[in-house]
């Protein structure tokens, strides 16, 4: 079954910073990747998704891009601002079966 | 348009008691899915509906947890009964079909087991 792994496990940064998430997935079969964020106490709320047939997506301050030779995409947050903070999640989605999500990464913005 | 909307928030029970999570997905949507979230960790399933068939629940530990989803609408999570482990927060989510739209999570149930 799909495997997925999320790099860092936690990442501070200066606010105004660029902040990047990876993930790797295994299952070449996931062509559906989604990125949530996590607000302490509240749900996981999806930020942004990138499909196979697309290697990179951007809205505002976030983008994802995908390698799917490699099996793996990442999460760029630009102009990093203190409600930025929160534990961002990865998942992987082989079409028809069950997401599987990453550990999470706790991003904190330093003011 | 209405997210999913899950109750009870918050539910602390004595151990070996019952206790049952409700959830309502997203009107329209026909793919509910359960899952278990502890401290710190990712969302793990507990199963997966389409409409009100249950076409994933391998990951239900079926001795203590049973899920319902009458009528292909809302959705029943049950423990019985519960033990000090089984602490962590319920969440539901729903999406349009299995095959390749966006997961919407509801808010959670936060169960504490004494």
């Amino acid at each position: 079954g799909e495997n997925v792994e999320q790099h860092p496990s936690t990442l501070s940064v200066q606010e105004g910073d660029s902040a990047v998430i990876k993930c790797t997935y295994s299952d070449s079969a996931s062509n559906y990747f989604p990125w949530y964020k996590q607000e302490l106490g509240k749900r996981p709320q999806l930020i942004i998704d990138i499909r196979s047939n697309v290697g990179e997506k951007k809205d505002q301050r976030i983008a994802v891009t995908l390698n799917k030779t490699a099996k793996h995409f990442s999460l760029h947050i630009t102009e990093t601002q203190p409600e930025d903070s929160a534990v961002y999640f990865c998942a992987a989605h082989p079409q028809g079966q069950n997401f599987v999500f990453g550990p999470g990464t706790r991003l904190s913005v330093l003011p | 348009e209405a997210g999913v909307v899950q109750s009870p928030r918050y539910k602390i029970i004595e151990k070996k008691q019952p206790v049952a999570f409700w959830c309502n997905p997203i009107s329209g949507h026909n793919t509910l899915y359960w899952y278990l979230q502890n401290l710190g960790q990712g969302p793990e399933l507990l199963i997966r509906y389409e409409n009100e068939e249950a076409v994933d629940d391998s990951q239900l530990p079926k001795d203590r947890f049973s899920a319902e989803r009458l009528k292909g609408v809302d959705s029943t999570l049950k423990i019985q009964p519960a033990e000090l482990g089984d602490s962590a927060v319920y969440l539901c989510a729903s999406s349009l079909d299995g095959a390749r739209s966006e997961q919407y999570f509801g808010p959670g149930t936060r169960l504490t087991v004494t």
